[in-house]
């Protein structure tokens, strides 16, 4: 069974700090993503992770992902108070008609 | 349209009403997935159709929850009876047919039953 498991599930931080989010999964899959979810909103895409050794950056956010140690990991570069949210961590295995199994998240708030 | 919507927003029921939600995916896609999330976790899938073939029910926790998507475009997902357990947001997907991108997620409903 395909289980994933983050950490930390809740993190506080201050502004101006370099964070890591961790994501293991637990059976070879095709695909890793990460997710952020603002309060009462619904999932907004952030990265695709495809293969081993992929990392992906979009500003302050870099992603990467090692698939023989089923480990992603979600960085967070000079944290500002806009990228407090819910990340989560997602994988599937079969392309695209399988379910995507999702982790509990990581609650990031970071003070201003 | 240009995304993937739901309809209602938010839903209050009481206990033992039914309730159906509603999915619009993005035009032309053919898979489209149910997902619930409870409060302060993480989305749980419910089920998978491809076109109009519900290829995948696991996720659905008992009898009481059924969808379909007769045309092969919008889903509808109905609960009977409701239960407190079944508050909840419940979010669709619908992903893209070709290319190794996400899916795109919905707006979700939240429902509420008192």
């Amino acid at each position: 069974e395909l289980k994933v498991e983050q950490n930390p599930l809740f993190l506080s931080m201050q502004e101006g700090k370099n964070y890591t989010i961790y994501c293991n999964y637990s059976t070879t899959s095709d695909r890793l993503y990460w997710y952020r979810q603002d309060p009462g909103k619904s999932l907004e895409s952030l990265f695709v992770l495809l293969s081993n050794g992929a990392v992906k950056q979009e500003g302050r956010l870099m992603a990467s992902l090692d698939t023989k140690a089923r480990l992603s990991t979600l960085h967070i570069t000079a944290a500002v108070h806009d990228l407090s949210a819910t990340y989560f961590c997602a994988v599937d295995k079969v392309a695209r008609d399988d379910k995507i199994i999702f982790g509990k998240g990581t609650r990031l708030h970071i003070l201003p | 349209g240009a995304g993937v919507s739901q309809s209602p927003r938010y839903k209050v029921a009481k206990r033992g009403q039914d309730v159906a939600l509603r999915c619009d995916p993005i035009s032309g896609h053919v898979s489209l997935f149910w997902y619930q999330q409870a409060l302060g976790q993480g989305p749980e899938f419910l089920t998978y159709f491809q076109n109009e073939a519900q290829l995948d029910k696991s996720g659905l926790p008992s009898d009481r929850f059924f969808a379909e998507r007769p045309e092969g475009s919008v889903s509808t997902l109905k609960i009977q009876r409701t239960q407190q357990e079944d508050s909840a947001v419940y979010l669709c997907a619908s992903p893209p047919d070709r290319g190794p991108d996400t899916q795109y997620f919905g707006p979700g409903t939240r429902l509420t039953v008192l």
